[in-house]
């Protein structure tokens, strides 16, 4: 139980273009979904707080016009990257929370390469 | 604001020694505490968590310790293989569900 999906796994884009990321809790319903962006050897930043039929909370210095998230149901919630550039690319992992607990279970990831 | 350290950055031991990495806190409320494991290029795995009203917990080879006066916890990893190479984060949440994330240990099993 607990698996939380992501797609796609891998994007290359040109600078400019969006690019949607989807996350999905397979087995469980999440009112809550995280956002995080990871650079190599880096630990995991989180970006944005993703909750069900309301706005997501972004946090200090991500710009919520850039990073858009939807949570349009409590299996789904979509991070678009708009007008990507080179300096957004990274690593892109969501979560989602287990309902009645504190855990967290982590997507797979994306990894976007903006050229 | 909120902060977790964590050391070392890089932990090198030999295959079927002990391996403790360290963890510090400043939320005084933060109630929960889980161990990652990430591999290169893969998501984070929950391998252990340990909440606020326990003092240690222990899974096969893998066991958490808390010292809530001090606000510090340790993962403690026995036998060590070489499969446990990885980078391990801690981290800690209070009632928002949000983890406020250490800076990651590599873990480097020798053979």
């Amino acid at each position: 139980g607990a698996v939380v999906s992501q797609h796609p796994s891998r994007v290359i884009c040109k600078s400019g273009t969006s690019v949607k990321i989807e996350c999905r809790s397979l087995d469980f319903q999440a009112t809550t979904m995280f956002w995080y962006r990871q650079f190599p050897k880096q630990s995991l930043m989180l970006m944005a707080t993703s909750n069900e039929g309301s706005k997501a909370t972004y946090e200090q210095g991500v710009e919520k016009d850039k990073f858009l998230i939807n949570h349009a149901s409590l299996t789904l919630s979509t991070l678009t990257v708009t007008s990507a550039h080179p300096e957004d690319s990274s690593f892109y992992i969501c979560s989602a929370h287990f309902p009645g607990g504190e855990t967290q279970y982590f997507g797979p990831g994306t990894r976007l390469l903006v050229l | 604001g909120e902060n977790v350290e964590q050391h070392p950055s890089t932990l090198s031991v030999q295959e079927g020694d002990s391996a403790v990495i360290k963890c510090t806190y400043s939320d005084s409320a933060s109630n929960y505490f889980p161990w990652y494991k990430q591999e290169l290029g893969k998501r984070p795995q929950l391998i252990i968590d340990i909440r606020s009203n326990v003092g240690e917990k222990k899974d096969q080879r893998i066991a958490v310790t808390l010292n809530k006066t001090a606000k510090h916890f340790s993962l403690h990893i026995t036998e060590t293989q070489p499969e446990d190479s990885a980078v391990y984060f801690c981290a800690a949440s209070s009632s928002n569900y949000q983890l406020i994330w250490g800076a990651g240990t590599k873990l480097i099993i020798k053979p």
